[in-house]
């Protein structure tokens, strides 16, 4: 079926550092979505790409469909950015059912 | 606009009961998915509708596991003779435009289902 590997599986960061997660695909996919797992367990919509790069404030994504995989950078860390992150993708065949990856835990300290 | 819906948040249920879990989509949106979450399978795909039709339920367990879409505005999963490994939260999403540029899915806070 359908890969999506997604790493790191955890990253601790210090607040106003910063580093990048990273999902490859193994099939062809369509697009790609990176959410927010708050602890409260909601999905948060972090990016939705059909390709390119997207920016919002801290956080930054790409997608290359050629080259199967998604980044989302994180700049300036800060507390509230502590977490789940998952990517999900949708595969090139015109089933609209997205695949996520494992989730990468992510502790921001002080 | 209140996002997806779904109800109840919580569910506890005794082994060989059945459960019936709602999702009300975005109101709008023409597809609705169905995942579940566990620690040890990760978030997983169960089912989906496009208009209101089954697409595709692969996912979904064959035996005890029924999802249906009576109406554009609600969504059921129910689950026969509840066993404790079904134990999860499960996860509705919508989406404006499936396969189009509106792709976007957005999910419900989700039922956590617990089977004693």
């Amino acid at each position: 079926g359908d890969q999506v590997e997604q790493s790191p599986s955890a990253l601790s960061l210090h607040e106003g550092t910063g580093s990048a997660l990273r999902c490859n695909f193994t099939t062809t996919m369509r697009a790609v979505q990176w959410f927010q797992q708050n602890s409260r367990g909601s999905l948060i919509n972090l990016f939705y790409l059909a390709s390119g790069t997207k920016e919002n404030g801290r956080l930054k994504s790409t997608f290359n469909s050629k080259e199967s995989y998604s980044t989302l950078h994180i700049r300036d860390a800060q507390l509230e950015d502590s977490g789940t992150y998952f990517c999900a993708a949708e595969a090139n065949y015109g089933n609209e059912k997205i695949t996520f990856g494992a989730g990468t835990k992510l502790t921001i300290k002080p | 606009n209140a996002g997806v819906i779904q109800t109840p948040r919580h569910k506890v249920t005794g082994k060989g009961q059945e459960a019936t879990l709602w999702c009300e989509p975005i109101s709008g949106h023409s597809a609705v998915f169905w995942y579940r979450q566990t620690i040890v399978q990760g978030l997983e795909f169960l089912t989906y509708f496009r208009n209101q039709a089954p697409i595709d339920d692969s996912g979904m367990p064959k035996e005890r596991f029924s999802a249906q879409m009576p109406n554009q505005s609600h969504s059921t999963l129910k689950i026969q003779s509840t066993q404790p490994q079904d134990s999860a939260v499960y996860l509705c999403a919508s989406s404006l435009d499936p396969g189009g540029n509106y792709a976007e899915q957005f999910f419900g806070p989700g039922t956590r289902l617990t089977v004693l």
